[in-house]
């Protein structure tokens, strides 16, 4: 058990829907970031959180937003969803920003039909 | 753009052996992280190892550790003493603590069969 915990586990929803994937870090971790797993992409970085402020952006559409709230959790909305958003979505903590190794959350399987 | 190549898709082991598993990146940065995570069929993402590059001992975690050549760039996973638990697919990532993103570039990973 990483300490990264993620709900919900599974996600069955329709396409043109909009989710909420919830993220709480490991006790005391400032950064927060979000992965795309996919079996055509691989793993993918999406986003950086870290202390509430978005610090990196990486291959996120724009249909996607997130945010970190000041007690660290974090969201990852997920809009007009297509077929291609079928994924697991990961999320990982770290303490800061510099040498710290990344704990990863069990991951949200998201399925759109 | 950083790049990280596993150049072996699957490979096997029989229990107890002990097996290499091969990573190579490309960077134009001297400062930077590396590590393995394994990933078993329960999807977790799991750390198994980092490697900082101005170290120049490989690390080491129980039975996995790595050899890390820094001029070839390339950072393999031994694992020793093969259990059926190592059985994931593991993956190969990179980390620079420049340029304002601390993300992780992974490889396509390689799945690792372990026989008994």
């Amino acid at each position: 058990d990483s300490g990264v915990t993620q709900t919900p586990k599974h996600l069955i929803t329709a396409t043109g829907q909009r989710v909420t994937l919830r993220c709480s870090p490991r006790s005391g971790d400032l950064s927060v970031y979000w992965y795309q797993q996919s079996l055509d992409q691989g793993l993918q970085f999406l986003i950086q959180y870290y202390n509430g402020e978005e610090r990196a952006k990486g291959n996120i559409l724009e249909r996607f937003s997130a945010q970190q709230f000041p007690d660290l959790h974090s969201e990852l909305n997920l809009s007009s969803l297509e077929l291609g958003d079928s994924a697991l979505y990961f999320c990982a903590s770290s303490p800061g920003l510099a040498q710290w190794a990344q704990y990863f959350g069990p991951g949200t399987r998201l399925l759109v039909l | 753009a950083q790049t990280v190549t596993q150049s072996q898709p699957e490979m096997s082991v029989q229990e107890a052996e002990t097996v290499t598993l091969s990573c190579t990146y490309d960077t134009s940065e001297s400062d930077y992280y590396l590590f393995w995570y394994k990933q078993p069929p329960s999807r977790q993402m799991i750390l198994v190892i980092r490697q900082e590059a101005y170290k120049q001992q490989n690390a080491t975690e129980n039975r996995f550790s790595v050899n890390f050549q820094k001029a070839a760039k390339s950072f393999s996973l031994k694992i020793s003493d093969s259990q059926l638990g190592d059985a994931a697919m593991y993956f190969c990532a990179y980390r620079t603590p420049q340029g304002g993103s601390e993300k992780l570039v992974f490889g396509k990973g390689t799945k690792l069969t372990v026989n008994p």
